[in-house]
């Protein structure tokens, strides 16, 4: 059964902490990516990793970083947390043999920031 | 860029109704399209999918024809559940360029007893 898992279902930060979010997927997959859920928006892509070491930035990047060390591993930071930032994040991955593939999602992180 | 369009919602429903959510999107390509259902308190999961103009995706129910003329891929299910009460999103990618999903806003079912 395939699985994305992510370290925290709920998280309670203050303003100006660095926060991390975590992301672990079992498929051996190559790309990852981390959304953010807001309601009336939608899905927004924050970053994405095509393989390891490797990241490109997404629609609304400004106040995140990622790191992908490993390739089952992929880390969201909130290098100073911000109440704006409060919201459901999504990790995904997807295998890139082929090109039809679908996006295998996370339970979600939803970070408060107070 | 490329974009989705859902209808709004919350769209209510009795059980065994009819269910229409709508979707059209915007696209320099031809893309894929993809409807994906976010139960309570889970992420997010294919439903069904769509490569190709004319094409029709099925799952548990749920129908979408990918319609070029019109630019759409309505989800369609001929008789509700409580079971099917969920957010739905319908999303597309493009063959080439970028590798993520564009995503709509999500339209949120309630069906009731």
């Amino acid at each position: 059964d395939v699985k994305v898992t992510q370290s925290s279902r709920y998280l309670v930060k203050r303003t100006g902490e660095k926060v991390f979010l975590e992301c672990v997927q079992d498929m051996d997959h190559e790309n990852m990516f981390w959304y953010r859920q807001d309601p009336g928006l939608g899905l927004r892509l924050i970053y994405f990793s095509y393989d390891v070491k490797m990241k490109e930035k997404g629609d609304i990047p400004e106040g995140y970083s990622v790191s992908r060390e490993k390739k089952e591993r992929f880390s969201l930071i909130l290098e100073s947390a911000s109440t704006n930032q409060t919201s459901m994040y999504l990790c995904a991955s997807r295998t890139r043999k082929t090109q039809y593939n679908e996006q295998f999602f996370g339970p979600g992180t939803r970070l408060t920031v107070l | 860029g490329d974009s989705v369009t859902q209808m709004e919602g919350p769209v209510t429903l009795s059980e065994e109704a009819c269910l229409t959510i709508n979707c059209t999107y915007t696209a320099t390509g031809y893309p894929s399209l993809f409807w994906y259902v976010q139960y309570p308190g889970e992420g997010l999961q294919l439903l069904l999918k769509a490569t190709k103009a004319d094409d029709k995706g099925s799952n548990k129910g749920f129908e979408a024809t990918y319609r070029k003329e019109t630019t759409s891929f309505h989800l369609e299910k001929g008789s509700v559940q409580v079971s099917d009460s969920a957010v739905y999103f319908c999303a597309l990618k493009m063959d080439t360029g970028r590798r993520a999903l564009t995503f709509g806003s999500g339209t949120r079912l309630q069906v009731q007893p």
